[in-house]
């Protein structure tokens, strides 16, 4: 199976600052990479994703980076605002067999964006 | 709009009672999952439906079970609940088309078992 490890676990910001957010995973045939946001009380909602053929992706204030040879991949949040403050999780997408695709999620990081 | 709703936002049980959590995908999407989620682990995959009557064990099944009978309700049973079960469960659903990957999450249930 897959092993998604995910750093680091807290992270505080000054609001306008940049936050990084780095996650590893051990399946080499793994190609597809989310990332997730969740707020206080609720399920966590995709905010952006990337395929394995692809090495950087960009959404407004939002960019993934992935690295296959060295098995990371990156959350980068530019001018963070204090609603970015959620946990955010990665994961990684593997067959499992039979083309049935499991995620496998990292331990989430709890973002702080101190106003 | 994707929707996923779960049948409740929170859950008091007593230890050895019977849990039914439901769970319900209006997108006609063929894969649904239940998730746990615990302080410092993460979510964790219990089981999972590729189609109707049809289910799978994820990474921690021991203690649940789970039924499929119509392709938009997957249900998580807690066979006999106990206080290690106590945690907050997530429903989530995909298409089949492996290349539309996405899952997408209900609001979650939270269970407090005593």
């Amino acid at each position: 199976g897959e092993n998604v490890e995910q750093h680091p676990s807290t992270l505080s910001v000054q609001e306008g600052d940049s936050a990084v957010i780095k996650c590893t995973y051990s399946d080499s045939a793994s190609n597809y990479f989310p990332w997730y946001k969740q707020e206080l009380g609720k399920g966590p909602q995709l905010i952006i994703d990337i395929r394995s053929n692809v090495g950087e992706k960009k959404d407004q204030r939002i960019a993934v980076t992935l690295n296959k040879t060295a098995k990371h991949f990156s959350l980068h949040i530019t001018e963070t605002q204090p609603e970015d403050s959620a946990v955010y999780f990665c994961a990684a997408m593997w067959d499992s067999g039979g083309s049935n695709y499991k995620l496998t999620f990292g331990k989430g990081t709890l973002l702080t964006v101190n106003p | 709009d994707v929707k996923v709703t779960q049948s409740s936002r929170y859950l008091v049980k007593r230890t050895g009672e019977k849990v039914f959590l439901e769970c319900v995908q209006d997108m006609d999407h063929e894969n649904m999952f239940w998730y746990r989620q615990d302080p410092g682990l993460g979510l964790r995959l219990i089981y999972f439906s590729y189609d109707v009557k049809m289910k799978e064990k994820g990474d921690i099944p021991e203690g649940y079970s789970v039924s499929r009978e119509k392709k938009e309700r997957f249900s998580l049973i807690l066979e006999s609940a106990s206080t290690n079960q106590t945690s907050m469960y997530l429903c989530a659903s995909s298409p089949f088309d492996s290349l539309q990957e996405t899952q997408y999450f209900g609001p979650g249930t939270r269970l407090l078992v005593l």
